[in-house]
Order: structure tokens, then C-alpha cells, then sequence
């Protein structure tokens, strides 16, 4: 799976969009960038995942740059309920080969009042 | 949105017994994946397990741990000889219901070894 790089921490106020950045420059042309959260000490929540298109769900919305490089995951009006760690994975679709994710170290986002 | 359950919630053990920790996924997927997270560090990839068999595991899942489907819905993580450092929170995780696009986790069990 290609490698990916996010920022340490971001903070965002409250009813603002937040915009998390990741950079995956090796991605794959199978490999489908997938989004999950970790609030406190919960199990990771799959939150958006998408290979070349922008997608959206009522969630979040992920964007994808032309050369898939990049991405960034919007959360349109943070709550500080979405204050939680971020992470960005590249890996092929389950379909493809259901093995493992693999999580770094994410973006700590904190959600201020 | 679909859950995953996982019991106990919270397992404390005295070093060198046996734990069980048990998960329940979503409908009746062939695959499931067990992830350990001990505090303050990564989620890590222990295990994965496909139509009975396991299919992929990591360098921590050594011989005290084993994996079993005892019946047609639930999935177990045994931990045969429990030492300090298997304190961390366990997760369970299967594809989504509606197919192989995502990827699930239960809320995670607690262990705590003293």
C-alpha cells in the first residue's frame, strides 16, 4: 500500500468547513484513497473513500486532485463532536484484495467553540 | 450504519491466563480482521480470517494468539498466556453489508493485564 503523509494537528472553529490534507505522491492507479476517524479511544469510523472522483456522502466530502497524489477531506461544518484523529489510507478496494489497512499516525483535529 | 459488536467491553487479567474476546460482525461475511491498539500508539493489523482459514497475519500475532469462528455469526480472539504488553484495546472489523467497499470496526475491548 502507498505511503501517505498528513499533517500532525489541525485545529478548526466550530461551524467552519475543515479541511484535511493528505499526500500519497506513490499511489497506485488501483489504489482507492480511504478516510477513517478514531474518536478518543473508539474504534476507527469508515467515513468516505474514492479513486479518481470527488465524492461526497453526508458526512464528508473527499476530494481528490487530477493526478491523485493528493487529497482532502471536507467536513463541511464541523461540530465539536468531529474533534477526533483523521486518517488517510491508500490501498486497493476490498473487493480487489480484503487484507489489511494500514494506519499512520494520522491528524489529531481539534474542533474549538 | 451497520455495527460490529464486540464483548467484553473491558477484560482485566492477571498475567499468564487465558483471554477470550469475542466479536459479532455484520451479516454473515466470510472476512474478518482483528486490529490491537495499545495506548497512545497505532492501530496495528493482527490477524485476518477468511472462510475459516487465516489468511494474512502480522509479525504480533505469534502463538498465543489464535482466531476461531466457533459458530456461524460470532469471531474469537484468544490470547493464550497474557503478558503486560498485550494490554491494548482489541478491534474486530469486517467488510460493510452492502459489499467489499469499506471496511467496519466494532468499539473495541479493553484489556488490561496486571
Amino acid at each position: 500500500d502507498a505511503k501517505t503523509t498528513q499533517p500532525p494537528s489541525m485545529d478548526c472553529a466550530e461551524g467552519r468547513a475543515a479541511n484535511l490534507p493528505c499526500n500519497h505522491s506513490t499511489i497506485s492507479g488501483n489504489e482507492y484513497v480511504y478516510w477513517y476517524r478514531q474518536i478518543h479511544s473508539q474504534g476507527p469510523q469508515y467515513i468516505i473513500h474514492g479513486l479518481k472522483n470527488n465524492e461526497t456522502n453526508e458526512m464528508a466530502s473527499l476530494i481528490i486532485t487530477e493526478d491523485r497524489k493528493s487529497s482532502t477531506l471536507i467536513l463541511p461544518h464541523a461540530t465539536l463532536r468531529d474533534t477526533a484523529v483523521y486518517y488517510c489510507i491508500v490501498r486497493v478496494a476490498f473487493w480487489t484484495n480484503a487484507g489489511k489497512s494500514t494506519f499512520g499516525d494520522g491528524t489529531t483535529l481539534t474542533v474549538k467553540p | 450504519e451497520p455495527e460490529v459488536t464486540q464483548t467484553p467491553s473491558h477484560q482485566v487479567t492477571q498475567m499468564g491466563q487465558e483471554v477470550i474476546l469475542r466479536c459479532v460482525p455484520i451479516s454473515n461475511h466470510l472476512y474478518f480482521y482483528w486490529y490491537r491498539q495499545i495506548l497512545g500508539q497505532k492501530v496495528e493489523f493482527l490477524v485476518s480470517f477468511y472462510n475459516n482459514e487465516i489468511s494474512e497475519k502480522s509479525e504480533i500475532f505469534d502463538d498465543q494468539f489464535s482466531v476461531e469462528r466457533p459458530d456461524g455469526s460470532n469471531f474469537t480472539l484468544k490470547i493464550r498466556s497474557t503478558k503486560l504488553e498485550d494490554s491494548a484495546m482489541y478491534f474486530c472489523a469486517t467488510p460493510g453489508s452492502g459489499g467489499m467497499d469499506e471496511q467496519f470496526f466494532g468499539p473495541g475491548t479493553r484489556l488490561t493485564v496486571l
